[in-house]
């Protein structure tokens, strides 16, 4: 089945450090990758997407590129701020399929960026 | 502009207690689906639906029930409630099958505590 690995947390950084936060998937099929950010008491916000091989998504500072050859979805921001103090969640769903609405998140990762 | 609305946003049960969850989305998606999420975890999916009538079990549906008569809601029912259903639940729509966007709309989540 389809599989979402991110990197543990907590990952805590200073304000203008650079982020990566790393994610692998196993599909069977031909996913579209997701990062989505929460927020403390909010729910999940969609942050970027690739739906196909060597697709970048991008928004906010934030960019990941949809990796076939490795498996992965790296997330990545140049100069991180207070704001960006969040948990992120990587995500695959298999458009291919009649599952294309079923996602598969990984386990999260908390950010902590300190002034 | 209301997007997807869950009630309600805390509630603390006894043991053997039921309750509905409600989730209603606004912006006609036909795809709805409910997730748990517990600390290193990720967000686990319990029920899904593909439109009004139509619904499936997810990768942990006991103890849940779903139902979906209209397009807008998709309530969720814990029959019997257990401390082992402590956990925060998010309820997400999705627009509709590729190549329409897939990505999920989640609402502000429910956190369950049971005693």
């Amino acid at each position: 089945g389809n599989s979402v690995t991110q990197m543990e947390g907590p990952v805590t950084l200073s304000e203008e450090a650079f982020l990566t936060i790393n994610c692998t998937y196993t599909a069977t099929g031909y996913p579209s990758l997701f990062w989505y950010v929460q927020y403390p008491g909010e729910g999940l916000q969609l942050l970027l997407k690739a739906t196909k091989a060597d697709d970048k998504g991008s928004n906010k500072g934030f960019e990941a590129t949809y990796r076939k050859e490795t498996t992965s979805f790296h997330l990545e921001k140049g100069s991180v701020q207070v704001s960006d103090s969040a948990v992120y969640f990587c995500a695959l769903s298999d458009p291919t399929t009649d599952s294309w609405g079923k996602f598969q998140f990984g386990a999260g990762t908390q950010v902590v960026v300190t002034p | 502009n209301a997007g997807v609305t869950q009630t309600p946003k805390f509630q603390v049960l006894k043991t053997g207690q039921s309750m509905t969850l409600q989730c209603a989305q606004d912006m006609n998606h036909e795809y709805m689906s409910w997730y748990r999420q517990d600390p290193g975890m990720g967000l686990r999916l319990i029920h899904y639906s593909v439109g009004a009538g139509i619904t499936d079990q997810g990768e942990v549906p006991n103890g849940y029930n779903v139902s979906r008569s209209t397009t807008e809601d998709f309530p969720l029912r814990l029959l019997s409630a257990a401390p082992s259903q402590t956990s925060v639940y998010f309820c997400a729509s999705s627009y509709g099958r590729p190549p329409k966007n897939t990505e999920a709309f989640f609402g502000q989540g429910t956190r369950l505590t049971v005693v």
